[in-house]
């Protein structure tokens, strides 16, 4: 079974410190990795994915994640933050295997003081 | 608005009792999802339909929960007996995919289910 782990439940930060969000998936075969976003008061968004190809892949927003494959990794980042990515991200992934279920890690708190 | 809605956005039941509640989908999409999310965690898979076809479920769907989606379009998911630990945020997404090849999940707002 498929499993992904956000390492921080916290993040807080001021505005224009650069971001980066640790996402890491247990699953041997192909995969697809997303990561959502959920704004305060609102419903989870796609920021960006990963399906193949170039494994840096750009988002919504300005940010960017890049697939290790070797480490298992799919890392959100974004060089400069503003008071408005406060919100909660999460690292989702789905096994190619037909199957649809993705599976989300537990979500990373990110507070952006201005 | 054409995204995925969800009715009732609120419910607050006492325990034992049905509660059910109603999913549409954004209207070309044949993929139809359900999730449950508590506080604290990421949304949890419950199970899902292609079309009509209930594909698969979890197994954190109890025989309490059932779930339908009878004409390929809107979906209800029922909990019977409801209980405390029910309590959730109960997430439908939607998708199209052809070919058998996955594409993005667009989620509802949710329907919060405060079980007393």
């Amino acid at each position: 079974a498929q499993s992904v782990s956000q390492h921080n439940h916290h993040v807080i930060l001021s505005e224009a410190a650069s971001l980066e969000l640790g996402c890491n998936y247990s699953y041997g075969g192909t995969v697809n990795l997303f990561w959502y976003v959920q704004y305060p008061g609102q419903h989870l968004q796609l920021l960006l994915k990963y399906f193949s190809g170039d494994p840096l892949v750009k988002g919504i927003k300005g940010f960017e994640a890049e697939f290790i494959k070797s480490k298992f990794s799919f890392n959100l980042r974004k060089p400069s933050v503003q008071w408005s990515d406060t919100a909660e991200y999460f690292c989702a992934v789905n096994a190619w295997s037909g199957y649809s279920t993705l599976t989300f890690g537990k979500g990373t708190m990110l507070l952006v003081s201005p | 608005d054409t995204g995925v809605s969800q009715d009732p956005r609120h419910k607050i039941t006492k325990r034992g009792q049905n509660v059910t509640f109603r999913c549409d989908p954004i209207s070309e999409h044949n993929r139809l999802y359900w999730y449950r999310q508590t506080l604290g965690q990421g949304p949890e898979f419950l199970t899902y339909f292609q079309n009509e076809a209930q594909l698969e479920k979890s197994r954190l769907l109890s025989d309490r929960f059932s779930a339908e989606r009878p004409k390929g379009s809107f979906s209800t998911l029922e909990i019977q007996r409801t209980e405390q630990g029910d309590s959730a945020m109960y997430l439908c997404a939607s998708s199209f995919v052809t070919s058998g090849r996955d594409d993005e999940q667009y989620f509802g707002p949710g329907t919060r289910l405060t079980v007393t």
